[in-house]
């Protein structure tokens, strides 16, 4: 059970936009930034996102908010080098533990 | 450029010990956190430890406390997990992460990932 709530899986087609959601509790999202990581096929994950900071390099059809204890990542504009699993991810104050969501698996029809 | 490459993993028996290292370059080696990240196979992204810039402030996931030692050696930039009683849940690639913040608490990014090391537990 991840501290972290995400949905399993969205998809969209080429050029549609979706937007994935992590929520969590006041002791986690609730005082800290979230950041989003895309780890496509396995591979390392990489940052995409951090709070609404886009990482250089990182195409701007990707943004970033958060309400509350909930985050959200959207993509603007779906294309297939999007297809991937995204993690949300911050740290725990009572926890005194980074914690992750469990990921959400994006699809590209 | 910011570049973390581990090594050390491989089959180790249940009960045993494995050292990871994490040669770090391309970034001031004490003013960031680093953190290992573990991903057992199909499943998703488990957080392990974490070593502040100076390695005076280390923190644990549950799951690990007790039998894992995050360390770090200035001299040669490089971050250690020594794992100890190994069990078979502990099978996963690890990656060693760069954090954007001197210690974790401050809730920085995970800007850099190194490509994993594999660490497979069984008789």
């Amino acid at each position: 059970q991840s501290a972290l709530t995400q949905e399993a899986s969205v998809s969209g087609t080429v050029g549609r936009k979706v937007t994935l959601f992590c929520t969590g509790n006041t002791n986690n999202i609730g005082s800290y930034t979230v950041g989003w990581y895309q780890q496509i096929s396995h591979g390392a994950p990489k940052i995409v996102m951090f709070g609404n900071s886009l990482p250089s390099g990182i195409p701007d059809r990707f943004s970033g908010s958060k309400s509350g204890t909930t985050a959200s990542l959207t993509i603007s504009g779906l294309q297939p080098e999007d297809e991937a699993t995204y993690y949300c991810s911050t740290w725990d104050y009572r926890l005194s533990a980074r914690v992750f969501g469990g990921g959400t698996r994006v699809t590209v029809l | 450029e910011v570049q973390l490459l581990e090594s050390g993993g491989g089959l180790v028996q249940p009960g045993g010990s494995l050292r990871l290292s994490c040669a770090a370059s391309g970034f001031i080696f004490t003013n960031y956190a680093v953190s290992w990240v573990r991903q057992a196979p199909g499943k998703g992204l488990e957080w392990v430890s974490v070593s502040s810039g100076s390695g005076g402030s280390t923190y644990y996931a549950d799951s690990v406390k007790g039998r894992f030692t995050i360390s770090r050696d200035t001299s040669k930039n490089t971050i250690y997990l020594q794992m100890n009683s190994l069990r078979a849940e502990d099978t996963a690639v690890y990656f060693c992460v760069k954090e954007s913040e001197v210690v974790a608490t401050l809730g920085g990014a995970m800007d850099y990932w190194g490509q994993g090391t594999l660490v497979s537990v069984s008789s």
